[in-house]
């Protein structure tokens, strides 16, 4: 079974300063990888997803099958970056079915 | 396009009690699916649809039934509510790759 896991429930930092947001996958097959983004009271929306390999909003995540992990980085946060992270998992042929990690919320402070 | 809805915003039950949380898309996506949000769990999949009239169950199917009469609705409901079933409760679809989600739906059960 396909699993998702997110080991910081918070992380705090300053602004300009680095982020990394950690996910590592379990899945035995060829996954696609994805971050979402949910700001305060609001919808989820796609911020990745490891197929565009797109920077968005500063955000780049890269795929590395050798440690299943897809970090989520930014050089530099800002104050509008502060939102709850979560990766997501979707399998081959899996139709509508992701599994999604347990969020990271990032808090960037002044 | 309104994209995907979800109605109503806010609910209070009392134990036992029943209801329907709304689902529509307009984007004519064929998969759509019903997540609960619960806070340190992530997202977890309820149910979903991989077209009108099909549907199948994710992770924590108990105690909800869907159906999917046409393209554009996935309603959810609650035969008799409980407690442990207080959460949000976010609808999806998608085309192929990246999921739309409603704004969800803030479900407490006395």
């Amino acid at each position: 079974a396909q699993r998702v896991t997110q080991p910081e429930k918070l992380l705090s930092v300053f602004k300009g300063a680095p982020v990394e947001l950690k996910c590592n996958y379990s899945y035995s097959g060829s996954p696609e990888l994805f971050w979402y983004v949910q700001y305060s009271r609001q919808r989820l929306q796609l911020l990745l997803r490891h197929i565009s390999r797109e920077s968005i909003k500063g955000f780049t995540a890269d795929l590395n099958k050798g440690e299943t992990s897809f970090h989520l980085k930014k050089p530099f946060a800002q104050e509008e970056d502060s939102a709850m992270y979560y990766c997501a998992l979707g399998v081959t042929g899996g139709g509508n079915k992701l599994t999604f990690g347990t969020g990271t919320q990032l808090k960037v402070e002044l | 396009n309104a994209g995907v809805t979800q109605t109503p915003k806010f609910q209070v039950l009392k134990t036992g009690q029943s209801m329907t949380l709304q689902c529509a898309q307009d984007m004519n996506h064929e998969y759509m699916s019903w997540y609960r949000q619960d806070p340190g769990m992530g997202l977890r999949l309820i149910h979903y649809s991989v077209g009108a009239g099909i549907t199948d169950q994710g992770e924590v199917p108990n105690g909800y039934n869907v159906s999917r009469s046409t393209t554009e609705d996935f309603p959810l409901r609650l035969l008799s509510a409980a407690p442990s079933q207080t959460s949000v409760y976010f609808c999806a679809s998608r085309p192929k790759e990246t999921q739309y989600f409603g704004p969800g739906t803030r479900l407490l059960v006395l």
